[in-house]
């Protein structure tokens, strides 16, 4: 079956500038994570999600991060006023059960590059 | 103090040689993982344990809850093997990562 998606792959932006990054999880999976990782650096838990409970926001780094989950599905990791800092690739993982106790799937990643 | 310590940092080996990478934590989990990241930047999950020992295939892994320690190994390592393999834990509500280990196999 199909696995995590992730688009855009690539995305090159301006500093200051807005990005959308979408995941589609696998058919089924109520949880929903969302990592980073920056050049050279391991990877960073962002937020959780699990079914239609509140997201665990935890890991956000500022503000300027945000995400929602529609319809307990796809879901968009949103970056406000990007800085050159924010450079990473960005990645989904969707688990059928959640709570970080069963295997994750991960997505491809979208590479994110700050200008 | 990184929550999850991973050693070695980089491992090369000859081809067939047996691997071990270890993971120790300092906190009480509800469960580990181990993945593995090849070159092109793909992430698999290869294990997830709360307890006891696990196989598949060439692959073992193995947890001591009370010396809050896992190790991951590979039997008859091959180059296909090369990648960065990562522990991760469910520490609090979030997921914690060691830096991982850089493993290359060599012919």
């Amino acid at each position: 079956g199909a696995g995590v998606s992730q688009s855009p792959s690539n995305k090159v932006t301006e500093k200051g500038k807005d990005v959308e990054l979408r995941c589609d999880p696998i058919s089924g999976h109520t949880a929903l994570y969302w990592y980073r990782q920056s050049l050279g650096q391991g990877l960073e838990f962002l937020i959780y999600f699990q079914g239609n409970s509140a997201p665990d926001k935890s890991g956000l780094p500022s503000d300027r991060f945000s995400a929602e989950r529609t319809g307990g599905s796809v879901s968009t990791l949103t970056i406000q006023r990007t800085q050159q800092e924010d450079s990473a690739v960005y990645l989904c993982a969707s688990s059928f059960q959640g709570q970080g106790i069963d295997t994750q799937y991960f997505g491809p990643g979208t590479r994110l590059t700050v200008l | 103090k990184n929550e999850v310590e991973q050693s070695p940092q980089n491992l090369t080996a000859q081809e067939g040689e047996f691997i071990t990478i270890n993971c120790s934590y300092s906190v009480g989990i509800s469960a580990l993982h181990w993945l593995q990241q090849h070159p092109g930047g793909g992430i698999v999950s290869l294990f997830m344990l709360s307890s006891g020992k696990k196989k598949h295939g060439r692959l073992i892994a193995t947890i001591n809850i009370q010396e809050k320690h896992s190790s991951l190994h590979i039997t008859a390592s091959h180059p296909r093997d090369s990648a960065v393999y990562i522990c991760a834990v469910r520490f609090g509500n979030d997921m914690r990562f060691g830096a991982g280990t850089r493993l290359t196999v060599k012919p």
